[in-house]
Formats: structure tokens, C-alpha cells, sequence
């Protein structure tokens, strides 16, 4: 069955403060990996997006790595700022036919605190 | 000039209704999708429609029927609604499917609510 399973739940840091949310997945076969961040009462808005070859991805003061061979990525978020918190959802798509199925992970609720 | 667009945002209902809820794109995307985010606030796909054809349809009771008057809409119906249909349901569209490294972009969400 496939899986994703992010740590921690949850997380609470000052502003300016760095932090990494894991994501680990048994996803197969595998396609691609997205990590999504969700506003509270809003749609996910995607982040970055990597393919078995990318291991790390950047997008402004987010940056994803992927280890395909331990299936393992985490999303580093630089210097915090207060609009950083949300909830931070894993993705891994595995490709079934013409098709790509998503697998969500619950994701990780990020407080960053003044 | 809102890219995904759900309406209602709000839907509370009694069970045993039928309801609808309307999801519209104006990026001029071929592939839509609805997701269902439950109160553990997971999110699974529920269907895809790429040019108006289905090409995904994740074991979702056939109480729920999407349909897809044309590239730009992709409204679903629910029949018979029961408790456990209670959840944020989301719209979303991406370029294609076809390389699987498209940006999927979500509406705002609508949250049904069954009583």
C-alpha cells in the first residue's frame, strides 16, 4: 500500500529561525515528489516538484532534497517569516498506466512565532 | 481573475440530499481534478478529467458524479448524501497529465457540511 508519512506533526519556531520537516514515502512505482504548503482555509499552492533524478530543488527560501534510493525527502525553510506558517504537505506520485496517482501525506503544521 | 474558482464555499445540507458543487478555471488547463480533505485533513484524489474524459477515478462511491460540461468546468454532483461525506472538497487543475511534472492549482476549497 502506498504511504506518506511526514514529521514532525507539528512544529513551533521563532521568526528568522530555520527549519526541516521530513517526509517519508513507499510509493511504487515512483514518479515524482511535491511538497505543498496550505494556508489555513485555503488551497494547497505547490512548492517544489522533483523527479527520481533531482535529489534537491529550490524555490526562494525553500529548499526540498530527495534521497530516491532511501525514499526520503525534506523541506528546509530559511530565515522564517510569520506568513511561513501553514501546514506543509508531502506528495508522491506513482505512475499507473497513462496515469499519475497522488499519495498525500497528513503534513506537518508550521507556527512561526514573532 | 481568480485562476480556480469553487462555488459554494459553504454547503450545509441534511442527509439523504443532492448537491452539487461548481469548479471553474480559466488557465486554460486540460486536466481538472477534485479531491476530498478529510477531518484528519488528508487529502485524496476522488477524480481527473483530462479534455473532458475521465482518466481518474479513485474507489469513490457512485453516489458522486463528476461532470465536465466542457475543458473549463468540472462540477460534481453528490446523491443521497450521508454523514461521512462531511469534508473540504477541492478543485484543481494542471496543464496536462501527460509528463507527470505539472503544478496542480487548487480553488479555495468548499466545505460541506452534512446534518
Amino acid at each position: 500500500k502506498n504511504q506518506v508519512e511526514q514529521s514532525p506533526q507539528s512544529l513551533i519556531i521563532l521568526e528568522g529561525k530555520n527549519c526541516t520537516l521530513q517526509c517519508n514515502y513507499t510509493v511504487s512505482p515512483f514518479s515524482n515528489l511535491r511538497w505543498y504548503k496550505q494556508d489555513t482555509g485555503r488551497g494547497p499552492v505547490s512548492l517544489t516538484i522533483m523527479t527520481f533524478s533531482e535529489n534537491t530543488k529550490s524555490n526562494g527560501r525553500y529548499t526540498a532534497t530527495l534521497d530516491a534510493d532511501t525514499k526520503q525527502s525534506s523541506l528546509h525553510i530559511t530565515a522564517s517569516q510569520l506568513s511561513d506558517s501553514a501546514s506543509y504537505i508531502c506528495v508522491v506520485s506513482a505512475r499507473a498506466g497513462g496515469s499519475y496517482i497522488p499519495t498525500f501525506g497528513r503534513g506537518t503544521s508550521l507556527i512561526v512565532h514573532p | 481573475d481568480t485562476a480556480v474558482s469553487q462555488t459554494p464555499k459553504y454547503l450545509v445540507t441534511q442527509m439523504g440530499n443532492d448537491k452539487s458543487i461548481k469548479c471553474e478555471q480559466n488557465l486554460g488547463h486540460d486536466t481538472m481534478y477534485w479531491y476530498k480533505q478529510d477531518s484528519k485533513k488528508f487529502l485524496k484524489i476522488m477524480f481527473s478529467y483530462n479534455n473532458k474524459e475521465l482518466i481518474i477515478n479513485e474507489t469513490v462511491p457512485n453516489r458522486f458524479s463528476p461532470k465536465s460540461p466542457d475543458k473549463a468546468h468540472l462540477n460534481l454532483h453528490i446523491n443521497s448524501l450521508e454523514l461521512g461525506d462531511s469534508a473540504v472538497y477541492f478543485c484543481a487543475s494542471s496543464q496536462d497529465q501527460n509528463s507527470g511534472r505539472y503544478t496542480q492549482y487548487f480553488g479555495p476549497g468548499t466545505r460541506l457540511t452534512v446534518l
